[in-house]
């Protein structure tokens, strides 16, 4: 399994849609997962943290499966706006981190 | 927003050159990391600063080099340029504990010929 692993995009959805991206991970004592918005030719900001099993900000949820290795991200109502590549991030050993390639979503009108 | 600069922001070089790139920012992070990420990919961690010394180095070669300084402004720089080094190159600070929850300036686009 590769240290984390993304699913494959674009994910390309209408206005008002809920999507949902799926990240494995290899490192199974990894504590704390990130997820990264990338909007186009600009640098990563921060969207969630995840420390338990998920956290909830507004239309983004973010779940964790800690049995099956992966994390989720959910998004509820999407917007125009939310359209970017979403990064999931997984601290490697030494608590380097580890950067999957990302996950592209197009949200058309 | 996150007060992270980097310069300069567009770069072409030729194969065979060398290249320092720049980044500093307005509050005392003390942690700074460097990124490349080529086009489609992740960001691909080179290696870690943390009080001017390095604190970790991803699969870059020795030509990949960096400096922290003590008002924590930080340089990467690359030796003999490759074709394949063309990206953008990420500059990340963080404070020590919270390290990753990175602030990223808004990095240098290099592109060598």
């Amino acid at each position: 399994r590769k240290e984390v692993e993304q699913d494959p995009g674009p994910f390309n959805v209408p206005e008002g849609a809920t999507v949902a991206f799926n990240c494995t991970y290899s490192n199974s004592a990894s504590q704390s997962f990130f997820w990264y918005r990338q909007d186009c030719r600009k640098e990563p900001k921060l969207l969630m943290s995840v420390y338990s099993s998920g956290n909830e900000d507004g239309r983004f949820t973010a779940q964790l499966n800690r049995a099956s290795q992966y994390i989720s991200l959910l998004i509820r109502d999407s917007k125009l706006s939310d359209s970017a590549t979403y990064l999931c991030v997984v601290p490697g050993q030494d608590r380097k981190l580890i950067w999957g390639l990302g996950t592209s979503l197009a949200v058309n009108p | 927003e996150t007060g992270v600069t980097q310069s300069p922001t567009h770069l072409i070089k030729t194969r065979g050159q060398q290249v320092t790139l720049r980044c500093s920012s307005q509050s005392g992070h003390n942690t700074v990391s460097w990124y490349q990420q080529a086009l489609g990919q992740g960001p691909q961690f080179i290696f870690q600063y943390y009080r001017e010394e390095e604190n970790g180095r991803g699969n870059f070669p020795p030509r990949f080099s960096g400096l922290q300084f003590p008002n924590y402004s930080s340089e990467l720089n690359v030796n003999a340029l490759e074709l394949d080094d063309s990206a953008l190159y990420l500059c990340a600070k963080s404070t020590a504990g919270v390290a990753e929850t990175q602030y990223f300036g808004p990095g240098t686009r290099l592109l060598v010929l």
